[in-house]
Order: C-alpha cells, then structure tokens, then sequence
C-alpha cells in the first residue's frame, strides 16, 4: 500500500527567508504523480506544484521548486524568498493506481509559519 | 469556468439527523471524488463516481454513508443518523474524462459540525 510522510508537524521561516519542507513515500508503482497542496485557513485546498514521476526535471512554480528523488522516495518543497501569505498547512500527497481508481494518498501535513 | 462547487459550506446537525452534502464538478468533468479530513489530520480518500455509477468506495465506512451522482445534478454524500465522530471537512474534487486523470481539482469544503 502506498503511503506519505511528512515528518515535520511545525516549522517557521523568516520572512524573506528560504525553507524546504520533506516529504517521503513509499510505492511499489513506478508511474504516478506527486503534488504539494496548500491549505490556509479558508481550507480551501490549492494546488502549490505537480510532478510526474516519469519525469527526471524537478518542476518548479515560481519561488516553489521541489527536489525529487525518485530512487530515494522523497520529493521536498522549496520555498524561496517566504511571504506572509505562505503561512498555511502544506500537504504532500501521491497520486497512483490504486486497485484500478486513481485516488490521492496525502501526509498528515506540515503547519509553517512566516515570521515577520 | 467556475471550479468545483460545494454547499454548504457549513453544516450543523445534532447527533442522529442526517447530513447532505453537494458538489457540483467543474463544467465538463464526469469524475467525483469525496474526501474527508478530520482535525489535524490529511484528506483521506471515500469514494470515487462517475455519472450515476459507483466506481470505488474503499474508505467509505461501511454503515450509515452513502454518496451518489445522478445524471443530472450534483453529487450527494449523505451521512445518516449523524455522530460527533462525523465531525469533519468532506472536500469534493472532480477530473475529466479521458486521459488526464492525473490532476483533481478540489473544492472549498464542506464543515460538517455535530453538536
């Protein structure tokens, strides 16, 4: 069964500043796609940055850049040049071929905080 | 092209009432996904539909939820006799059909509050 983890529950950045939040998976799967999620208090779930897995790139959404790693399972999120409204939860999550339906499997969720 | 749509955006039931919650997906989309988080927690994976057709319902709890999409209108989840257990954000997403089933898109949410 896939999973995700994300095993920074908090973290803080100055404002300015740059901060990578980790994610990890695991998968036996080799084609599947993997996305960084915001959440900010609206709850509103908004697409950060996608990537595919059959891709070597690491894609890259303005100052959003990810560092994916496919041997070692792991696809960070790079935020550069942090804002005040990057405050949010971040989910990392995956999507594959689970049991015939493409279904997303998110991590419990990283909470950053932009300091002024 | 307006997104996904979902109401309400707030619910608030006593124990044992039913909950309806709609999602109406983006135009041209005949997929629907329902997840649900609970506090502090990620979004976890109900059921998938399409257009009066159940697909999978893996992480639907086996009593008491039921989730539909007719051929016209929105999509329902429907919780029966509602717990304080229920309490929780269900977030509808849609994709289109064909190929590009890779990118779901979410809608705002639904908090469903059980006094």
């Amino acid at each position: 069964a896939q999973t995700v983890t994300q095993s920074q529950p908090e973290m803080s950045v100055q404002e300015a500043e740059t901060v990578t939040l980790s994610c990890t998976y695991d998968t036996s799967e080799n084609n599947y796609y993997l996305f960084w999620y915001k959440q900010p208090p609206s709850r509103q779930m908004i697409l950060v940055i996608r990537q595919e897995a059959y891709k070597q790139q690491n894609a890259t959404e303005n100052r959003f850049s990810v560092n994916f790693q496919k041997a070692a399972k792991s696809f960070s999120l790079k935020i550069s040049d942090s804002q005040l409204g990057d405050t949010a939860m971040y989910f990392c999550a995956f999507l594959g071929l689970t049991s015939g339906t493409y279904k997303y499997i998110f991590g419990t969720g990283t909470r950053l905080k932009v300091l002024a | 092209n307006a997104g996904v749509m979902q109401n309400p955006r707030h619910l608030v039931r006593r124990r044992g009432q039913e909950a309806r919650l709609r999602c109406s997906p983006m135009k041209g989309h005949s997929h629907v996904y329902w997840y649900r988080q609970l506090p502090e927690e990620g979004l976890k994976f109900m059921v998938y539909l399409q257009k009066e057709n159940i697909i999978d319902e893996s992480g639907m709890p086996k009593e008491r939820f039921s989730a539909e999409f007719p051929k016209e209108g929105p999509s329902i989840l429907r919780i029966q006799q509602v717990v304080r257990g229920d309490s929780a954000a269900y977030f509808c997403a849609s994709s289109p059909p064909g190929a590009r089933k890779d990118t779901q898109y979410f809608g705002p949410g639904t908090r469903l509050t059980v006094l």
